[in-house]
C-alpha cells in the first residue's frame, strides 16, 4: 500500500503565476480531502469529494480557488491566480466509507510558498 | 469561530512520565472524536478515535478519555517515550457520515529525556 501520494512536494511561485497541486488517493478509497495548514488556523477543509463527486466546497477560500477529480485515482487543487496569503501546506487525504470509523489517511503534504 | 480547540500549543514532558493532551468542542453535534499525530515534513497519521457513546478507549500506551457534559476529551500517554514527541490533533465528526473532520490547531508534544 503505497499511501495518499501528493506532488510536489514543494512549490515555489510568484504571485500571480497558477499552481497545480496533484493527488493520487489510496485504491479502494470513495471519499478524498483536500486540507490546507497554515500557523494561523491550523487544519481547515477544503472541499471533499464522495466517488468522485464534490460534496462540499465551502471551506474553499475564494474563486481563485478549484479542485476536480476527474476519476477515482487522481485529484487536483488549482490556484490562479496565486497570492502570498496562499502560502501554507497543502494536504490531500483519503478513506473509504466518509469518515465514521475509517479514519482519513494523509499524504504527506505540498509545501507552497508565493513570493 | 473554532469548534474544536487545542488550548496548549506546546507541552513539554518527561520520558518515563505520563502526557495529558486536552481538546474542547463546542458543536454538541460532534459524534466520533479522533486523534492525529504529525512528525514534521509529514502528513498527519491516525492515532486513536472515541465514539461518543463511549468514555474511555484503550490502546496500548494511548488512552482517550471523553466527557461528554464538558464537552471534553483528553489524551493521555504512559509511559511517554522519545518517539512520541510530535504534533497532536484532536479532530471531531458529526453524524458519521462522509463529511470533513473539524480539527484543533494541534499541541506540539516534547518528550525531554
Amino acid at each position: 500500500d503505497a499511501g495518499v501520494i501528493q506532488s510536489p512536494r514543494h512549490e515555489v511561485t510568484e504571485m500571480g503565476q497558477e499552481v497545480t497541486l496533484r493527488c493520487k488517493p489510496i485504491s479502494g478509497h470513495n471519499s478524498l480531502f483536500w486540507y490546507r495548514q497554515t500557523m494561523m488556523r491550523g487544519l481547515e477543509l477544503l472541499i471533499y469529494f464522495n466517488n468522485n463527486v464534490p460534496i462540499d466546497d465551502s471551506g474553499m477560500p475564494e474563486d481563485r480557488f478549484s479542485a476536480k477529480m476527474p476519476n477515482a485515482s487522481f485529484s487536483t487543487l488549482k490556484i490562479q491566480p496565486s497570492e502570498p496569503r496562499d502560502s501554507a501546506v497543502y494536504f490531500c487525504a483519503s478513506s473509504s466509507q466518509g469518515h465514521g470509523n475509517s479514519p482519513l489517511h494523509f499524504g504527506n503534504g505540498t509545501r507552497l510558498t508565493v513570493t | 469561530d473554532q469548534q474544536v480547540k487545542q488550548n496548549s500549543p506546546s507541552l513539554s514532558v518527561q520520558e518515563g512520565r505520563i502526557s495529558i493532551l486536552n481538546c474542547d468542542y463546542t458543536n454538541s453535534m460532534f459524534d466520533y472524536f479522533l486523534w492525529y499525530k504529525k512528525y514534521p515534513a509529514e502528513g498527519p497519521t491516525f492515532l486513536i478515535s472515541i465514539s461518543s457513546i463511549k468514555d474511555k478507549n484503550e490502546d496500548g500506551r494511548f488512552t482517550v478519555f471523553l466527557n461528554k457534559s464538558a464537552k471534553h476529551l483528553s489524551l493521555h500517554i504512559v509511559p511517554s517515550q522519545p518517539g512520541d514527541s510530535a504534533v497532536y490533533f484532536c479532530a471531531a465528526i458529526q453524524g458519521g457520515g462522509a463529511d470533513g473532520l473539524t480539527f484543533g490547531k494541534g499541541t506540539h508534544l516534547i518528550i525531554q529525556p
